[in-house]
């Protein structure tokens, strides 16, 4: 079993709609999550960062943290065709310097 | 561009052959770190450096791999005797400090990728 379990999709959602994407995690040591986006034969580029449970927002995005759950999630809303990309969830323990990767979703929005 | 970078970006090996990537931070970065990713994967962790030390070393780092940081500016990955599953995009990338940690991003180059034929 992987650490950190991520749907890989595809998802396809029409231009306006709000996106939801999830993992979860088994290892309850984890204490910072990150959500990064990358776009085809990119790297990841950061795009939300929160640490414990809680909720967090920056614009059009929303990250979500439940520990208890061992489960986390990103909101997009007014989702645009820009968005297109794959979405990876990321994970550390405190002090830690690797990131634990949930495998990507591949969203794509239809204008 | 002050991001991370990376070369060569595309790499095409003869199965058995030595191949080596770069990888340049953001310069006042002290920490370097070495993912590899394969198609349809998340990146997975294969070492870090600290400085020109290396600190970390995941098991996916056999003995076929070495990386260097010798002035503890850049960095090179080599992979001797390629093998058909080295296929990936070996990504680099950087933080201020201890990644994971609040101010301390680490952030990513574009990749290296890596086709063993």
């Amino acid at each position: 079993q992987k650490e950190v379990e991520q749907d890989p999709g595809p998802l396809s959602v029409p231009e306006g709609a709000i996106v939801s994407l999830n993992c979860t995690y088994s290892n309850s040591a984890f204490q910072y999550f990150m959500w990064y986006r990358q776009y085809s034969r990119k790297g990841p580029e950061l795009l939300m960062y929160t640490y414990s449970s809680g909720n967090k927002e920056d614009g059009r995005f929303t990250a979500q943290v439940d520990k208890s759950s061992k489960y986390i999630s990103l909101f997009i809303r007014d989702s645009q065709p820009s968005d297109s990309a794959t979405y990876l969830c990321a994970m550390s323990v405190g002090g830690a310097n690797n990131l634990f990767f949930g495998t990507g979703t591949r969203l794509t929005v239809i204008p | 561009d002050t991001g991370v970078s990376q070369d060569p970006r595309h790499k095409i090996t003869k199965r058995g052959q030595n191949v080596t990537f770069r990888c340049d931070p953001i310069s006042e970065h002290n920490r370097l770190y070495w993912y590899r990713q394969t198609l349809g994967q998340g990146p997975e962790f294969l070492t870090y450096f600290q400085n020109e030390a290396q600190l970390e070393k995941s098991r996916l780092l056999s003995d076929r791999f070495s990386a260097e940081r010798p002035k503890g500016s850049f960095s090179t990955l080599e992979i001797q005797r390629t093998e058909q599953g080295d296929s990936a995009m070996y990504l680099c990338a950087s933080s201020l400090g201890a990644g994971g940690f609040p101010g301390n991003t680490i952030y990513f180059g574009e990749g290296s990728w890596l086709t063993v034929v």
